[in-house]
Parts: C-alpha cells; sequence; structure tokens
C-alpha cells in the first residue's frame, strides 16, 4: 500500500527559530493535509493542499505541495514554545484504499533544553 | 453537534473482556473513520464509513475488532477479548464530503490491565 515517510522523526526548536519538515511518498496524492496534535488531543488540521506547486500559509505556517504530487513540506517561522506538540503529514487520493487518508508518523518538536 | 464527540475519554478494562467506543461525528458530515494511536506513534487506520456505501474494514488488525454505523450518525467501535496490546488512544474523525480535512474527536484512551 501506499506509504509516507516523514521527518525528522522529532527535532527540538529555540524560541525565534524556523522549523522545516515534510513528507515524501512512493506515489502520487491529490491533497496534502498537514494536523498538529497536541498532548491528550486529536490532531487539528492547519493547512491544507489541493494543487501541485500550491504554496499556502496560515500565520506562521507555510506548506508546499509538490510538483511531482509525491512530496510536501511544512514550515513554521519563528517558533514560539506553543508550537511544540507532534505535526504529521497526510496524503488523500479520491477512491483509494485506506479510506483515502494516509498518514506519516509524526515529527514531534520539542522546546531545546 | 459543534466538533467530534468521543466516548469515553478513558476506559481502563481487564483482558479479556470486550469494550465499546462511541463517536458522534460533526451533524451532516457523511465520511467517518477510526483510528487508532498507541504511545508516541502515529496514526494507524482501521475503518472507513462513507454515507451508505459500504465500509472501507481494511486495516482492523483482527476478527475482534469491529465497528457500525447507522446511516450517517453516531460509530461504535468494538473490541472483544480485549488484550494488552490493543491499549492505545482511539481516534474518530469525521468529515463534510469524504474529500476535505476531516476534524478529529479528542480520543478514547484504553487500557487493558
Amino acid at each position: 500500500g501506499q506509504q509516507l515517510n516523514q521527518s525528522p522523526q522529532s527535532m527540538f526548536i529555540q524560541e525565534g527559530e524556523d522549523v522545516s519538515m515534510n513528507c515524501t511518498s512512493s506515489s502520487i496524492f491529490n491533497t496534502w493535509l498537514w494536523y498538529k496534535q497536541d498532548p491528550g488531543e486529536g490532531p487539528v488540521l492547519l493547512i491544507a493542499l489541493y494543487k501541485a506547486g500550491e504554496l499556502t500559509s496560515n500565520g506562521r505556517l507555510t506548506a508546499q505541495f509538490g510538483i511531482t504530487r509525491k512530496d510536501s513540506f511544512l514550515n513554521i517561522s519563528a517558533s514560539i514554545p506553543s508550537d511544540v506538540g507532534i505535526y504529521f503529514c497526510a496524503g488523500m487520493n479520491y477512491g483509494g484504499s485506506q479510506g483515502n487518508l494516509i498518514f506519516g508518523k509524526g515529527t514531534k518538536l520539542s522546546v531545546k533544553p | 453537534g459543534a466538533g467530534v464527540s468521543q466516548s469515553p475519554s478513558n476506559k481502563v478494562t481487564e483482558k479479556g473482556k470486550d469494550v465499546e467506543l462511541r463517536c458522534d461525528p460533526i451533524s451532516g458530515h457523511t465520511a467517518l473513520y477510526w483510528y487508532r494511536q498507541r504511545l508516541g506513534q502515529g496514526l494507524e487506520f482501521l475503518i472507513y464509513f462513507q454515507g451508505n456505501s459500504a465500509p472501507d474494514k481494511s486495516g482492523l488488525p483482527s476478527d475482534r475488532f469491529s465497528a457500525e454505523r447507522t446511516g450517517e450518525s453516531v460509530s461504535t467501535l468494538t473490541i472483544q477479548r480485549t488484550q494488552q496490546e490493543d491499549s492505545a488512544v482511539y481516534l474518530c474523525a469525521s468529515s463534510r464530503t469524504g474529500g476535505n480535512g476531516y476534524t478529529f474527536g479528542s480520543g478514547t484512551r484504553l487500557t487493558v490491565v
């Protein structure tokens, strides 16, 4: 089945730093989604991308849908403490298996000690 | 309701007992997913309901797992003869069309002792 490779698995951030994470797939998707999950909560949708090459921003977050439709990245600019959490990418194809939505394994953001 | 509601929020059960988890999707959402998330892991697809179509059960890990949904309303996930390996957070998500970003509930944390 389709697999998503999300990297890095974890990273430490210092307030004010920019953060970047990405997802790659062996096959194409029609839609890329980025979610954030806080402890004890379900994932919350951050950004949705529907077209190859699309670059979308949501405040300090910017995400892009790769031209090949096999990858996407998420950037966070000027990170703040409340950015910590787990970020998941998800790819979607209409009519595909697994009910269309496939998740990466997550990138865990923690504050640098 | 305003969001996806899951109950109970926490469940501790003895090994071998059956458990039933409930998901109330957002009103009007035709698509509903169940996912399993083990501690520190990503989201593992279990089952997908889309309207009145036959559900996609390809993610259910064994015949001890089953799920039902009546129309476009409440869904229940049942785990029979629970095992310790079933301990995880079970997340439900719903979507209006099946093609947009999904809204997640806060999950049910299941602990099998």
